[in-house]
């Protein structure tokens, strides 16, 4: 069971908008900075938002991140094919002293 | 362009001990916390193990406290990973990862797979 709580699948037409949750608690989101990573199949984990909403150099504007309370979103525009993949939200937990993850939520777009 | 390269993993038996490798170039290595990230088949990223730039700190997932030891060679660019006592649970793709900061990891290796069975 991981320590965020992301959803297991959700899907989307090309061209459309897509958000991604990712829930946790005071000790992680609320009071630390999340982060968002895109893992395509067979690839390594490839960082895109930092810091909440920061976008690393050379991710395209289409990927937004935003935080409120103890809950964070990715938001994807203008999905492509190339799009799906698994995303990870991630932060530093103060209690757990520990880097943690959501369980992933796999993009599918029809 | 950072490049991080595993090496290391294979086939161990339960109780094994086997040395992870993460070698880097395209950084100033010395300046860097680097972190190992597994994946176990099928399943979500789990943050494993930590240590900062100059080796001083060190941190570790409960799940590995006692079992896995990190350590660096600044002066060859490569992250080591000690893992004795593996258990069954320890298999998985394990990655290197250079530390953003903010929490965040920005680099990663492209892997290597270990595999705890009899």
């Amino acid at each position: 069971q991981s320590v965020l709580t992301q959803p297991p699948s959700v899907s989307a037409a090309p061209g459309q908008k897509v958000t991604f949750s990712c829930s946790g608690s005071s000790s992680n989101i609320g009071n630390n900075y999340v982060a968002w990573y895109q893992q395509l199949p067979g690839t390594a984990p490839k960082l895109l938002i930092y810091e909440n909403n920061k976008r690393l150099s050379g991710i395209p504007d289409r990927f937004s991140g935003s935080k409120s309370g103890t809950s964070a979103t990715l938001g994807i525009t203008g999905l492509q094919t190339g799009d799906e993949a698994d995303y990870y939200c991630g932060a530093w937990d103060s209690s757990l002293s520990a880097w943690v993850f959501g369980g992933g939520t796999k993009l599918t777009v029809l | 362009e950072v490049q991080l390269l595993e090496s290391g993993g294979g086939l161990v038996l339960p109780g094994g001990s086997l040395r992870l490798s993460c070698a880097a170039s395209g950084l100033a290595f010395p300046t860097f916390g680097l972190h190992w990230v597994r994946q176990a088949p099928g399943k979500g990223l789990e943050w494993v193990s930590g240590i900062s730039g100059s080796g001083s700190s060190t941190y570790y997932a409960d799940s590995v406290k006692g079992r896995f030891t990190i350590s660096r060679d600044n002066s060859r660019y490569t992250l080591y990973l000690q893992m004795n006592s593996l258990r069954a649970e320890d298999t998985a793709v394990y990655y290197c990862a250079t530390y953003y900061g903010s929490g965040s990891f920005n680099s990663w290796g492209q892997g290597s797979l270990v595999t705890v069975s009899s």
